[in-house]
């Protein structure tokens, strides 16, 4: 199957900065990236995703990224907020990555 | 609408007991998928089906687990005999558009918590 990788594991940043986390795939025919934020004791739920057709994509403070010769694809987050601490995943179709804990400090 | 609904939320059982985890996906949700998390692991794609038949069970740990879908509107999960090693959170996700590469958001539940001893 499909093997994502994700980097990095853990992030800190101070409220207002940005945050981006990057991921990797391996199968050349996938053409669907989605973007899952995990809050503690609920399941992931989707913040954007990204089709294979389009190289960036953005809704208000979160863009993505995908380059398909390389096939890596990247989330970029905004004037983080603490309330944006979470922890992210990203998928390729329903395969995903191992998560990046990201801590906002205020 | 409900969202997936997922059955018990937590379970406290003792090594060699069976368990069974159950999942109602989302009315006319096509595909189901079943996810185990763990801090070591992360979230491990166990199985999916697509019109309620597995496609890929290729992440199920071994022949203590297995699933089924007797219908479109409910999954089990279940672990014969558990071990302490199968402590983990389960979650069942649903989605539309499936096949072998599923194009669509995943809804996931709450998730089953387990705990063996």
């Amino acid at each position: 199957g499909e093997n994502v990788e994700q980097h990095p594991s853990t992030l800190s940043v101070q409220e207002g900065d940005s945050a981006v986390i990057k991921c990797t795939y391996s199968d050349s025919a996938s053409n669907y990236f989605p973007w899952y934020k995990q809050e503690l004791g609920k399941g992931p739920q989707l913040i954007i995703d990204i089709r294979s057709n389009v190289g960036e994509k953005k809704d208000q403070r979160i863009a993505v990224t995908l380059n398909k010769t390389a096939k890596h694809f990247s989330l970029h987050i905004t004037e983080t907020q603490p309330e944006d601490s979470a922890v992210y995943f990203c998928a390729a179709s329903f395969y995903f990555g191992s998560g990046t804990k990201l801590n906002v400090k205020p | 609408d409900a969202g997936v609904i997922q059955s018990p939320r937590h379970e406290v059982t003792e090594m060699g007991q069976e368990v069974t985890l159950r999942c109602k996906p989302i009315s006319g949700h096509n595909s189901l998928f079943w996810y185990r998390q763990t801090m070591m692991r992360g979230l491990e794609l166990l199985i999916y089906f697509n019109n309620n038949v597995p496609i890929d069970d290729s992440g199920m740990p071994e022949d203590r687990f297995s699933a089924k879908m007797p219908n479109a509107s409910f999954s089990t999960l279940k672990i014969q005999p558990s071990e302490p090693r199968d402590s983990a959170v389960y979650f069942c996700a649903s989605s539309q558009g499936g096949g072998a590469r599923g194009t669509g958001e995943l809804f996931f539940g709450e998730g089953s918590r387990l705990t063996v001893l």
